[in-house]
């Protein structure tokens, strides 16, 4: 099946810092999604992006689509405590009527 | 609105018994899927419906069966449960493709089997 490889698997970092994860595949998509999950709960959308080179921001967390459609990274500047949890890519290809997640990235602030 | 609900919560079956996990959406949504998560795997699919009455395998279909009788619930249904089935189990929806395919999560089903 589709692979989305998302990197790094885990980060350790400490309050204030800035924080950059990516996801890469093989295959072209036509959306990226970033989506963030905390312990004992579903994943909660973060950011959309539906056309390449897009540049995106949610507060402290910015987003972009590749310009080559097949990778994407989030951003999130000044981290604070609870920006900890597990954050996923996810990606369309198109007419796939499905998406494809990546494995995750688990990150852990210290304060 | 609800969101996406999940029922049961928690469970623990022994090996060979069956069981069915209810997920429903107040959104209207048409689309409805049905994912796995274990420790560094990710969200792996299993099925999903894109309209009331159909559903399609995903990545990882075996030992699981589901159905969308009504446009609102997604049934997953376990008939023999085996301990590798054992894992966190989330439904989603969204409304459809393209700018529609943003999907909503319900706050998973813990199954444990002996």
């Amino acid at each position: 099946g589709q692979q989305l490889n998302q990197s790094p698997q885990s980060m350790f970092i400490q309050e204030g810092e800035d924080v950059s994860m990516n996801c890469t595949s093989s295959s072209i998509f036509n959306t990226w999604l970033w989506y963030k999950q905390e312990p004992g709960e579903g994943p909660v959308l973060l950011i959309a992006l539906y056309k390449a080179g897009e540049l995106t921001s949610n507060g402290r967390l910015t987003a972009q689509f590749g310009i080559t459609r097949k990778d994407s990274f989030l951003n999130i500047s000044a981290s604070i405590p609870s920006d900890v949890g597990i954050y996923f890519c996810a990606g369309e290809i198109q007419g796939a009527q499905k998406l494809v997640f990546g494995q995750g990235t688990r990150l852990t602030i210290n304060p | 609105n609800a969101g996406v609900t999940q029922t049961p919560k928690f469970r623990v079956l022994k090996t060979g018994q069956s069981m069915t996990l209810l997920c429903a959406q107040d959104m209207n949504h048409e689309y409805m899927y049905w994912y796995r998560q274990d420790p560094g795997m990710g969200l792996r699919l299993i099925h999903y419906s894109v309209g009331e009455g159909t559903t399609a395998k995903g990545e990882v279909p075996d030992g699981y069966n589901v159905s969308r009788l009504k446009k609102q619930n997604f049934l997953l249904g376990l008939e023999s449960a085996a301990p590798s089935q054992t894992s966190v189990y989330f439904c989603a929806s969204n409304e459809g493709q393209g700018r529609y395919n943003e999907q909503f999560f319900g706050p998973g089903t813990r199954l444990t089997v002996l």
